[in-house]
């Protein structure tokens, strides 16, 4: 079973620049992660999608930060403009059933790492 | 609110030594517990969790870990670790009702030959 891919693995940018991130789930997983991990910290949730609805994106910082999951599948995350502290890993993770609870394990990819020159 | 205090930031150990990472927690409703383990450049894998019953869960690569109520704990401990398990620990917590995790800010075990 293939796992969850991202891409780009790395991206550098400057400052005011966009920025779009890719990630594919692992088949048939209804529902999608995205977290933010800066170095030092543990990740922190950014977006949780199920199928192609979002469920809590209270912790996105919507004036920059935007996500989409096109048809319940792909999802791509969009920083316009960029920060200096936006530098990070951005993970994308799915887990299997329709409910996103605390009991479905969640499959991490191997992330985006951005720097923002 | 809930929140997860890993109380070590870095953690060296000889191989075959044992091993214990700790993990705090705190949260007002009844809680899901995890490990997670990121090798470098990798995503992070699950080690194991704590849903309910047995306090004393066992997981991959020969973890375990003991969810602690009183004390509110859930520390991750392995008997004899190996070279390549060195690797960075995050422990986290979800709740009832909650959907994410909160993750602490990570342990790296560095096992020495």
């Amino acid at each position: 079973e293939a796992g969850v891919a991202q891409s780009p693995r790395y991206k550098i940018i400057e400052k005011r620049q966009s920025v779009a991130f890719w990630c594919n789930p692992i088949s048939g997983h209804a529902t999608l992660y995205w977290y933010q991990q800066i170095l030092g910290q543990g990740p922190k949730l950014l977006i949780q999608f199920q199928n192609n609805g979002v469920v809590d994106d209270s912790q996105l910082p919507k004036d920059r930060f935007s996500a989409e999951r096109l048809k319940g599948v792909d999802s791509t995350l969009k920083i316009q403009p960029a920060k200096l502290e936006d530098s990070a890993v951005y993970l994308c993770a799915s887990s299997s059933t329709g409910s996103g609870g605390p009991t479905d394990t969640q499959y991490f990819g191997p992330g985006t790492r951005l720097t923002v020159l | 609110a809930q929140s997860v205090t890993q109380l070590d930031s870095q953690v060296p150990v000889f191989e075959e030594a044992p091993v214990e990472l700790r993990c705090n927690y705190s949260s007002s409703v009844s809680v899901y517990l995890f490990w997670y383990v990121q090798y470098p450049n990798q995503g992070l894998q699950l080690l194991l969790k704590y849903l309910s019953g047995s306090t004393l869960v066992k997981g991959i690569n020969g973890f375990e870990a003991e969810f602690n109520k009183s004390q509110t704990s859930f520390h991750l401990r392995k008997p004899s670790v190996h070279i390549s398990d060195t690797a960075e620990y995050f422990c986290a917590v979800t709740g009832a009702g909650r959907r994410a995790l909160t993750f602490g800010s990570g342990t790296r075990l560095q096992v020495q030959p």
